[in-house]
């Protein structure tokens, strides 16, 4: 595609229900991110997938999150009994490599209230 | 641990001023430094990359400087509009780190007409 595509771009769940949240990168990026963005914070860095490598997962806050990558295209970052500290926007990016020398295109978001 | 901060956090400028926007990190072993654009409500838009060998990066009205050593980084606009209007966010990838970027706070920018 032309872009990096995010979806849902908005969600409202319930505490303690699973969220599932779908990144489409830009066609031949081989690198993808996820990043959290809560309100009046910075950007923090949640997992990272490179290729056919081992997905770098230091970023996660917790076990109740998980991360997908299919057929080195598509994303699924999911979200398990969701919390309300839970509440962020969820950004995918992509670049063509390595964040070290490419760089790197972000969706939109998808924007998660829990309530 | 990387840190990377951003001053101001808010500005306001009449249109046409030409303006700076800083950016410092803790940590010189950087791979390269990116400036983005980010809009009320949507993600974020890559403005500028600079590599740790290169010393600045021109795009248009934009001009962006590395002093690597000193762990700096300003975002220069020229002749500013009210279109140029949003938050801007300096990140780094730090060498052994290729897939992260830290990213700094923003500074969050208003030209007024």
């Amino acid at each position: 595609g032309a872009g990096v595509s995010q979806s849902p771009s908005n969600k409202v769940t319930e505490k303690g229900k699973d969220v599932e949240l779908r990144c489409d990168p830009i066609s031949g990026h081989t690198a993808l991110y996820w990043y959290r963005q809560s309100l009046g914070q910075g950007l923090e860095f949640l997992i990272y997938f490179q290729g056919n490598s081992a997905p770098d997962k230091s970023g996660l806050p917790s076990d109740r999150f998980s991360a997908e990558r299919t057929g080195g295209s598509v994303s699924t970052l999911t979200i398990q009994r969701t919390q309300q500290e839970d509440s962020a926007v969820y950004l995918c990016a992509s670049s063509q490599g390595p964040s070290a020398g490419n760089t790197i295109y972000f969706g939109e978001g998808s924007w998660l209230t829990v309530v | 641990k990387q840190e990377v901060t951003q001053i101001p956090a808010a500005l306001s400028v009449p249109e046409g001023e030409n303006l700076v926007l800083n950016c410092s990190f803790t940590d010189s072993a950087i791979y390269n430094l990116q400036w983005f654009r980010q809009d009320p409500g949507k993600g974020l838009t890559s403005l500028l990359l600079i590599q740790s060998s290169q010393r600045e990066q021109t795009s248009g009205r934009l001009n962006a400087s590395l002093d690597k050593s000193s762990g700096r980084s300003t975002l220069y606009i020229a002749a500013s509009q009210p279109g140029d209007s949003a938050t801007y966010l300096c990140a780094v990838v730090n060498t052994g780190t290729a897939s992260k970027l830290t990213f700094g706070t923003g500074t969050r920018l208003q030209v007024t007409l």
